[in-house]
């Protein structure tokens, strides 16, 4: 299948600091990428879809502010945590979703980024 | 809300057939059913999908009644390392609103 890595794989930080996370389509263009978060034993809670090129749309009750989404190409995508706290540790996940070819209509995610907040 | 209910777990003995089924008794006529799975702390991995038609791969096969009100997953030979939740989502993956939303999932666990 399609490859999508993020970076870092893990982070832990101190409260009030920033965190970005990357994500990128390795062998195949994305003009949609998606945002998922994940709390400890439950499932996948979708966060924002980003357009490349446009803003991101955000699901209810999350905070575009808090949680800042760059989609500037067709392989990056960044989510930037800012002012962390200790309750925005959790499992982040992105995925992306190919436009052409075989990969047109699926979706294909990234290995997960677990952050700590101290 | 996830659109599809599955049971919250289940058990298989190491080399016999895994069967996951899946209840979407309100999917739509141009959704389509996928399955993804999730081993414990790495991300979702795309398993198959399909529209009505039967669907076979590497990996599995997709059974989906002619109503399309249900479907079943089957792992043919299940291992060890097909322990995961398996997730199913019903999903228009040709309209400008689509998104994947992922319900509880069933808790596979393969058994030695």
């Amino acid at each position: 299948g399609a490859v999508v890595s993020q970076h870092p794989s893990r982070v832990i930080c101190k409260s009030g600091t920033s965190v970005k996370i990357e994500c990128r389509s390795l062998d195949f263009q994305a003009t949609t990428m998606f945002w998922y978060r994940q709390f400890p034993k439950k499932s996948l809670m979708l966060m924002a879809t980003s357009n490349e090129g446009s803003k991101a749309t955000y699901e209810q009750g999350v905070e575009k502010d808090k949680f800042l989404i760059n989609h500037a190409s067709l392989t990056l995508s960044t989510l930037t945590v800012t002012s962390a706290h200790p309750e925005d540790s959790s499992f982040y996940i992105c995925s992306a979703r190919g436009f052409s070819g075989r990969r047109r209509n699926e979706q294909f995610f990234g290995p997960g980024t677990r952050l700590t907040v101290l | 809300d996830a659109k599809t209910t599955q049971p919250p777990s289940m058990d298989c003995a190491e080399g016999r057939a895994a069967n996951l089924p899946c209840n979407h008794s309100t999917i739509s006529g141009n959704e389509y059913v996928y399955w993804y799975r999730q081993i414990h702390s790495q991300g979702p991995q795309y398993i198959i999908h399909g529209l009505k038609n039967n669907e076979t791969n590497e990996m599995a096969s997709l059974i989906i009644t002619e109503d399309r009100k249900s479907s079943t997953l089957i792992l043919p030979h299940a291992t060890l390392r097909d322990t995961a939740v398996y997730y199913c989502i019903v999903s228009d993956s040709g309209g400008s609103n689509y998104k994947l939303t992922f319900g509880k999932g069933t808790l596979l666990t393969v058994n030695p």
